[in-house]
Parts: structure tokens; sequence; C-alpha cells
């Protein structure tokens, strides 16, 4: 069955420090990338997004990602993160044969300390 | 902006009881979810409709069933609400059109005593 791995289930850092947040999936054909975030006591919503082209896609709030496609990774970066960032942060996949779907990563609880 | 709504923010019933999640979303979707969400664990998918009246069987759909009458509205029942069903109910939709993003409601804190 397919799977979504993040590695980190719990990060702590400081404001200003940079931010990786690892994904990796075990599908090997066509895939759709998500992370998606969930600020306390809000809805989840969608960070970015990559379908093709470009591996490196930009979200909201300064947010990227990188698609490597030989690791089967969808990393998540910021350079410097704030306090706002504290939030629960899920990596979601969407591979042909589990058709409209998304199977996603148990999450990772990001606390920025300010 | 795609709108999905949840009938309640928070619910809190008793063992046995029969309990109605009801979820509406305004942007014409094909697909509606069904998922709980508890700690480290992720969101777990319940059940999923692709079309009024369609439904399939997610992960864990031991002990709920579903409804889909209409385009916009995707019910999820707990026939006998157990302790262990306490959670968060998200639920969310997607188009066809897309790359199946998904977008979600605020959830439904389900508490059973």
């Amino acid at each position: 069955a397919q799977s979504v791995s993040q590695h980190n289930h719990h990060v702590i850092l400081s404001e200003a420090a940079s931010l990786e947040l690892g994904c990796n999936y075990s599908y090997g054909g066509t895939v759709n990338l998500f992370w998606y975030v969930q600020y306390p006591g809000q809805h989840l919503q969608l960070l970015l997004k990559y379908f093709s082209g470009d591996p490196l896609v930009k979200g909201i709030k300064g947010f990227e990602a990188e698609f490597i496609k030989s690791k089967f990774s969808f990393n998540l970066r910021k350079p410097s993160v704030q306090w706002s960032d504290t939030a629960e942060y899920f990596c979601a996949v969407n591979a042909g044969e589990y058709g409209n779907k998304l199977v996603f990563g148990a999450g990772t609880i990001l606390r920025v300390k300010s | 902006d795609v709108k999905v709504t949840q009938s309640s923010r928070y619910l809190v019933k008793r063992t046995g009881e029969k309990v109605f999640l009801e979820c509406v979303q305004d942007m014409d979707h094909e697909n509606m979810f069904w998922y709980r969400q508890d700690p480290g664990l992720g969101l777990r998918l319940i059940y999923f409709s692709y079309d009024v009246k369609m439904k399939e069987k997610g992960d864990i759909p031991e002990g709920y069933s579903v409804s889909r009458e209409k385009k916009e509205r995707f019910s999820l029942i707990l026939e006998s609400a157990s302790t262990n069903q306490t959670s968060m109910y998200l639920c969310a939709s997607s188009s066809n059109r897309g790359y199946y993003e998904q977008y979600f409601g605020p959830g439904t804190r389900l508490t059973v005593t």
C-alpha cells in the first residue's frame, strides 16, 4: 500500500531559524504532491502543491518545497521561521492508482519559540 | 473561494447514541470525504463519495456509514457511538477538474461519554 512518511513528529525552532520538514512517499508513478498546514484552532489549508514542471514550488507565507523524484521526496522549507508559523504540517500525495484520493502523512507539529 | 461547512464545531454525545455529522460544500465539487484526525495518526479516511448516491469505504469505515443524497451535502453517521469514536472529524471536497487538491471544513470535535 502507498504510504507517506513524515520524519519528525515534533520540531521546535527559535524565530529566524531555517526549517526543513521531510516527506517521503512510496508510490513510483506519476504523483501530485501537497503540503497542508493547520494553525491552532483553524481548519486545514493548502500551503503549496506540485503537479509537474519546475520541481521547486513556492507557496504562501514564504514556504517552498522541492520534489526530488529519485528520492521520492517532497520536503518543505522556509529560510526563516516566525512565531506565527507554529502549526501542524501535513504532507499528502495523490497517485494514479488511488484515483481522486489523497494519502496523508502523520503530520509534523512545529513550535516556534519567540 | 471554496467553502466547506460542517454542522457543528463541538458535539458531546453519549455511548450508544446515533450521531449525524453534516458537511456542505458550495463549489459544485464531485468528490467529498470524511476523515478523522487523531494526534500522531494524521488524517485517516473513513468514507468518500465521488458522485451523488455513490460511496466507497476508506481505511477505517467500521462503525460509520455515510449518505450523499445531494451533490453539495455529505453526511457521516455513527449508528451507535462509542468512546473510541471520540475524535476530530474533518470533511473535505475536491474537483475532478483540477489535480484533486482537497478543501477542508473547520472540523467537528466529537466527544462520546
